[in-house]
């Protein structure tokens, strides 16, 4: 089955600075989601990127299906950003996902 | 519009007890999904559903059933719990109509078995 490595598996941020999340997968992949946890648990949609680039906000991802990789980066970042990011992939939209170990992210003031 | 609601949100059990865990998605979507998080890890998926009827195993499946009576509820039942099963357990829901449309998650069930 797919492998989904995340690096690095933890970050530690002064308020204010910027970030990158990596994604790697070990096959091709047409569905990709970046998850924001939370420290109260729930899971948050952040993106739907099989590939491509999409922005909200003081987020971005960029998704490189040819080379298998994501890039989840985070600007200006703020102490509600900490928590667990995860990134989930599938073979397509309606195989079940295969998430990644998560990077968890710590913003302090 | 709830979107996907897991029901109980926290319970403690005993060994060899059994309980059900009940989610509901009021988004008319097709594929729902049982997945269970533990500490340091992503989520694995444990059962999942395609359709009204119909279950499938996932990566971690030994210890639970799954029933998928009615579109809108899937639940998932431990019929003999293990401490090994202490852990927090997420719903999850995704349309069949468009390719491009994302899995929407519940809160969350933390389960803890004594």
């Amino acid at each position: 089955g797919i492998q989904v490595e995340q690096s690095p598996p933890d970050l530690i941020l002064q308020e204010g600075a910027n970030s990158t999340l990596r994604c790697n997968f070990s096959d091709s992949v047409n569905n990709l989601q970046w998850f924001h946890q939370n420290p109260w648990g729930q899971l948050i949609n952040l993106f739907y990127i099989p590939s491509g680039t999409k922005q909200n906000g003081r987020l971005s991802a960029t998704t490189v299906a040819t080379e298998r990789y994501s890039l989840l980066y985070i600007s200006s970042s703020q102490t509600t950003d900490s928590g667990v990011y995860f990134c989930a992939v599938s073979y397509s939209g309606n195989t079940p996902l295969v998430f990644g170990k998560g990077t968890r992210l710590s913003v302090i003031a | 519009n709830a979107g996907v609601t897991q029901t109980p949100k926290f319970r403690v059990l005993k060994t060899g007890q059994s309980m059900t865990l009940l989610c509901a998605q009021d988004m008319n979507h097709e594929y729902m999904y049982w997945y269970r998080q533990d500490p340091g890890m992503g989520l694995r998926l444990i059962h999942y559903s395609v359709g009204e009827g119909t279950t499938a195993k996932g990566e971690v499946p030994d210890g639970y059933n799954v029933s998928r009576l009615k579109k809108q509820n899937f639940l998932l039942g431990l019929e003999s719990a293990a401490p090994s099963q202490t852990s927090v357990y997420f719903c999850a829901s995704r349309t069949a109509q468009k390719s491009n449309q994302p899995q929407h998650f519940g809160d969350g069930t933390r389960l803890s078995i004594l």
